[in-house]
Order: C-alpha cells, then sequence, then structure tokens
C-alpha cells in the first residue's frame, strides 16, 4: 500500500518568512496530493490539492510543486502570518483511498 | 448549515462498554468514510461506504462496526470499548469515491475518551 512520509514535523518560522513542507510517497500510481490545515480542536480542512498531470499550482500565498519522477510534493507558504500557525498535513491517493502524511505543526513566531 | 455534523461532540465512557457516534451530510456526496486521530495527530482511514456498500475497511478490530442506512449517512458502533479507543474520530464525505478524485469535507470531529 502507500506510505506517505513527511517532513518536518515540528517547524517555527518568523512571521513574514516562507515556510516549506516536504512529502515523499512510495505508489507510483497516485494521481492526487491533497493539503490539509487543522487548527487546535478543529477539523482539517483542505486547503490547495494537486493532480498529477500538473507540476506546480498556486493560490495566493500557497503553492505546491509536484515530481512525479522522485515521487515528491511540497507545500510553499509565503509571508507567514500568525493565523497560518496548525498542524499541516499532506496526503497522496493511489486506488482506493488517501494515505495521510504524520503531520508538521508549524508555528509562527510574532 | 454543517455539511458533515457528526454527534455526539465529545463522549466519555468506561471500559466495556458500547457507544455509537453518529454522521450525517448535507452534500449530496456518493461516499462516507471514518478516520481516528491518535493523540500523535496521525489520521488513519477505518472504512469508507459508497452508496451504502462497504469499499474500504482496513485492519480495525471487529469491535468497530460501521452502518450506512442511505448515502447521507455513516455511523460506527463501538462495542466493548478499550483504553486504546480513546482518540478524536473525524466523519468525512467526498463527492466521488472510485476511481476519481475529490476532496474531503471533514466533520468537527467526536473526541472519545475512555477511562
Amino acid at each position: 500500500g502507500e506510505n506517505v512520509e513527511q517532513h518536518p514535523s515540528t517547524l517555527s518560522v518568523q512571521e513574514g518568512d516562507s515556510a516549506v513542507i516536504k512529502c515523499t510517497y512510495s505508489d507510483s500510481a497516485s494521481n492526487y496530493f491533497p493539503w490539509y490545515k487543522q487548527e487546535l480542536g478543529k477539523r482539517p480542512q483542505l486547503i490547495i490539492d494537486i493532480r498529477s498531470n500538473v507540476g506546480e499550482k498556486k493560490d495566493q500565498r500557497i503553492a505546491v510543486t509536484l515530481n512525479k519522477t522522485a515521487k515528491h510534493f511540497s507545500l510553499h507558504i509565503t509571508e507567514t502570518q500568525p493565523e497560518d500557525s496548525a498542524v499541516y498535513f499532506c496526503a497522496a491517493r493511489g486506488n482506493e483511498k488517501l494515505t495521510f502524511g504524520t503531520g508538521t505543526r508549524l508555528t509562527i513566531i510574532p | 448549515d454543517t455539511a458533515v455534523s457528526q454527534t455526539p461532540k465529545y463522549l466519555v465512557t468506561q471500559m466495556g462498554n458500547d457507544k455509537s457516534i453518529k454522521c450525517e451530510q448535507n452534500l449530496g456526496h456518493d461516499t462516507m468514510y471514518w478516520y481516528k486521530q491518535d493523540s500523535k495527530k496521525f489520521l488513519k482511514i477505518m472504512f469508507s461506504y459508497n452508496n451504502k456498500e462497504l469499499i474500504i475497511n482496513e485492519t480495525v478490530p471487529n469491535r468497530f462496526s460501521p452502518k450506512s442506512p442511505d448515502k447521507a449517512h455513516l455511523n460506527l458502533h463501538i462495542n466493548s470499548l478499550e483504553l486504546g479507543d480513546s482518540a478524536v474520530y473525524f466523519c468525512a464525505s467526498s463527492q466521488y469515491g472510485t476511481g476519481r478524485n475529490s476532496p474531503l469535507h471533514f466533520g468537527n470531529g467526536t473526541r472519545l475518551t475512555v477511562t
């Protein structure tokens, strides 16, 4: 089955700086890669997703890149703000199910 | 209006008891899921139903039994609760299940504490 590794597990950045979270996956048949943000005590919410026929996607301060050959994808957040503090999960879909990474706790330092 | 709603929000119970968590979605989605999030925040799929049919059944103790009376509802019943069952259980839905990609919409979670 699919195995998704996510790094780092914790990340602290100064407000205004950029944050990068990286994930690798094992199943070369995976073709859908969403990212979820989970604030403390809340539910995970989709922030951006990318399909395997695209190498990069951007939505305001958030971008995701995908390298299918190397089987890794990354989340980039620019101009970070305090409200970006949360746990972020990557995921990869192969076969029938979505497999999540282990999460990155991002803390924005004011 | 809450798109995916689950009840109760909190559930505190003793070992050995039986409990149920209910989930309803009003998005018209075909597929519903149960995920378990443990204390380390790992999100792990337990079950998935597509149009009331079970399509994913991970390695979950058979004390856990999902039931889908219709495609808008997916309930989770847990027998003989154990301490290790303490976690947050998330219900989710997606427009498509098999063969087509669509994002998950999560409910607000049920925090189960077994004492």
